[in-house]
């Protein structure tokens, strides 16, 4: 299993460009998210998924889009870049509910700056 | 909304020594889980320890050790026999039992500098 990706690793925007950070995971977990990670700050919650085509937003879902076509991508689009854009982002996905505790596996980050 | 709060922006420890980090939290919510993850300069997140707040019993595992007080709230974690290794941001982070989708609520984080 190569668990969750992430491409790219590193991106260069110019405002107002718009781009896809993608995310896959071969794992079949039903559950997806997307964080984003400020310097010296932990983790917010952009978007998530419960499931192919549910989507909802997080503490900070301004300025980006989702959409959960399949069970294994879950790819966060930025619209209109903007320097505040600027941050490493994390995929994260994990088993659904099951009575279980479900771990949540991490990509490798991708870190975007927004010139 | 849960809320997380690491009050030590940094901490640092001699190496073979003992160190505990701090962690208090907000919820409404009685059946949650509380977890501490490691980010060494590689960025990648790796799960440290975790405690279901229904368990009574404080989680370890090996150096690592947590004191979950439920009552106040607190979430700290004790790392025994420190090593150069063990540098790195670490954050606790809350997750409700009851939400679909296995959400995080992440602390500011706590950087730990390990002196040799």
């Amino acid at each position: 299993n190569a668990g969750v990706t992430q491409t790219p690793k590193f991106q260069v925007l110019k405002t107002g460009q718009s781009m896809t950070l993608q995310c896959a995971q071969d794992m079949n977990h039903e559950y997806m998210s997307w964080y984003r990670q400020d310097p010296g700050m932990g983790l917010r919650l952009i978007h998530y998924s419960v499931g192919a085509g549910i989507t909802d937003q997080g503490e900070v879902p301004n300025g980006y889009n989702v959409s959960r076509s399949t069970t294994e991508d879950f790819p966060l689009r930025l619209l209109s870049a903007a320097p505040s854009q600027t941050s490493v982002y994390f995929c994260a996905s994990s088993y659904g509910r099951g009575g279980n505790y479900n771990e949540q596996f991490f990509g490798p980050g991708t870190r975007l700056t927004v010139l | 909304a849960q809320t997380v709060t690491q009050s030590q922006p940094e901490m640092s420890v001699q190496e073979a020594e003992t160190v505990t980090l701090s962690c208090t939290y907000d919820t409404s919510e009685s059946d949650y889980y509380l977890f501490w993850y490691k980010q060494p300069p590689s960025r990648q997140m790796i799960l440290v320890i975790r405690q279901e707040a229904y368990k009574q019993q404080n989680a370890t595992e090996n150096r690592f050790s947590v004191n979950f007080q439920k009552a106040a709230k607190s979430f700290s974690l004790k790392i025994s026999d420190s090593q150069l290794g063990d540098a790195a941001m670490y954050f606790c982070a809350y997750r409700s039992a009851r939400r679909a989708g296995n959400m995080l609520t992440f602390g500011g984080g706590t950087r730990l500098m390990v002196k040799p």
